[in-house]
């Protein structure tokens, strides 16, 4: 059965730090793999996806993650965060077809000025 | 505003009764999901509709837990006797074809 971990539950970054969020999956079969953020009470917003090609994925608002397939592993970079970047990040394993999508637990990050 | 649109944003309900939540996902989507993600944790599936057909249902819908799309657009969500442990967030999300999953702003349920 799929799954995601996510290892860093929180993780505090001064402004203007890089950042590195990590995500480990488990799935039987070649993975679709997503980076959603969700602010405080809200939905969440996809920053990028992989389906296959390049392993060096460009997302939205500066992100970028790679997938690693040796490792299980896609994790999400930033060069420089912005205060406006705190927020829970969300990393998800699924199918095509979107029906057995799996999300991690999330890991919430603070942004210190 | 085009983009998957839940309602009510918040809903304060007593315990044993019914609740119902709807979504309005983007127009052009045919498939429409439910989600539940409680304090903590990441969104966990519940249901999905391709049109208005209800494809797949999670163990985590108990028989009190009731999803329509009558006519493949809009779906509604329904609680009857709710339990505190009913308490979370429902986010709809939809898509169509290829696309990843959009995702309303959800509707945070509390049960008192």
């Amino acid at each position: 059965a799929q799954s995601v971990t996510q290892p860093d539950i929180h993780i505090t970054v001064s402004e203007g730090a890089s950042l590195e969020l990590r995500c480990n999956y488990s799935y039987g079969a070649t993975p679709y793999l997503f980076w959603y953020v969700q602010s405080p009470g809200q939905g969440l917003q996809l920053l990028l996806k992989y389906f296959s090609g390049d392993t060096l994925v460009q997302g939205i608002k500066g992100f970028e993650a790679e997938f690693k397939r040796s490792q299980s592993s896609f994790n999400l970079r930033k060069p420089s965060v912005h205060w406006s970047d705190a927020a829970e990040y969300f990393c998800a394993v699924g199918a095509y077809n979107n029906n057995d999508m799996r999300f991690g637990a999330g890991t919430r990050l603070t942004v210190k000025p | 505003d085009t983009g998957v649109s839940q309602d009510p944003r918040h809903k304060i309900t007593k315990r044993g009764q019914n609740v119902t939540f709807r979504c309005d996902p983007i127009s052009e989507h045919n498939r429409l999901y439910w989600y539940r993600q409680t304090l903590g944790q990441g969104p966990e599936f519940l249901t999905y509709f391709q049109n208005e057909a209800q494809l797949e249902k999670s163990r985590l819908l108990s028989d009190r837990f009731s999803a329509e799309r009558p006519k493949g657009s809009f779906s509604t969500l329904e609680i009857q006797r709710t339990e505190q442990g009913d308490s979370a967030m429902y986010l709809c999300a939809s898509h169509g074809g290829n696309s990843p999953l959009h995702f309303g702003n959800g509707t945070r349920l509390t049960v008192t």
